[in-house]
């Protein structure tokens, strides 16, 4: 099925960097999504965006929906070891299934 | 937002048994959906569970092997027949209002 391309796929760092990653489609989202999953939990949302051109925060982290609504990204700054985990990135296209992103695995070296 | 109840969080099965998962949300929601994840992979979606009426499957996915009943806006489950090995994974339930929510996921052995 359809997926969203979802980059880096994985991310090696030291703890206090800034992490960016982002997603890109060949198809307009009119929603965009961000998850973290950590291990033996289901996706935890972190950031929703409905509006081509958001710019929102949560915390630490900032997300963004692309003009063009084909593309979204996610800014992690000042990482701290509970940021490890898995993240996702998903896009709705109205009131239908979302699509994933294939997921970026960060790591967090203290 | 939804809070996602699913269960069991993990089981062992032996091959050629089946398993029922349970999803319950603590609010109305029309749309239920239920994915599986293979580790360190994103999450395929194998079907959207209509309430009152036969859920819609994706390609690649049956009725016959996963059955799923929806009777009200708050429950949804999803039965994994006939296992086998391959059916090891993880099992997610999400329902979607303005955004999805997830339960937390049935860890699947077969052996």
């Amino acid at each position: 099925g359809q997926q969203l391309n979802q980059s880096p796929q994985s991310m090696f760092i030291q703890e206090g960097e800034d992490v960016s990653m982002n997603c890109t489609s060949s198809s307009i989202f009119n929603t965009w999504l961000w998850y973290k999953q950590e291990p033996g939990e289901g996706p935890v949302l972190l950031i929703a965006l409905y509006k081509a051109g958001e710019l929102t925060s949560n915390g630490r982290l900032t997300a963004q929906f692309g003009i063009t609504r084909k593309d979204s990204f996610l800014n992690i700054s000042a990482s701290i070891p509970s940021d490890v985990g898995i993240y996702f990135c998903a896009g709705l296209q109205g009131a239908q299934k979302l699509v994933f992103g294939q997921g970026t695995r960060l790591t967090i070296n203290p | 937002s939804a809070v996602i109840s699913q269960k069991p969080s993990r089981d062992i099965c032996q091959r050629g048994t089946s398993l029922t998962i349970q999803c319950q949300v603590d609010s109305q929601v029309t749309m239920m959906f239920w994915y599986r994840q293979q580790p360190g992979q994103s999450l395929t979606l194998i079907a959207t569970a209509n309430q009152g009426s036969e859920a819609t499957y994706e390609s690649g996915f049956v009725i016959d092997k996963f059955p799923i009943s929806r009777p009200n806006l708050t429950f949804s489950t999803l039965t994994v027949s006939n296992m086998s090995p391959e059916d090891s994974s993880i099992y997610l339930c999400s329902a979607q209002i303005t955004e999805a929510f997830f339960g937390q996921g049935t860890r699947l052995t077969v052996v």
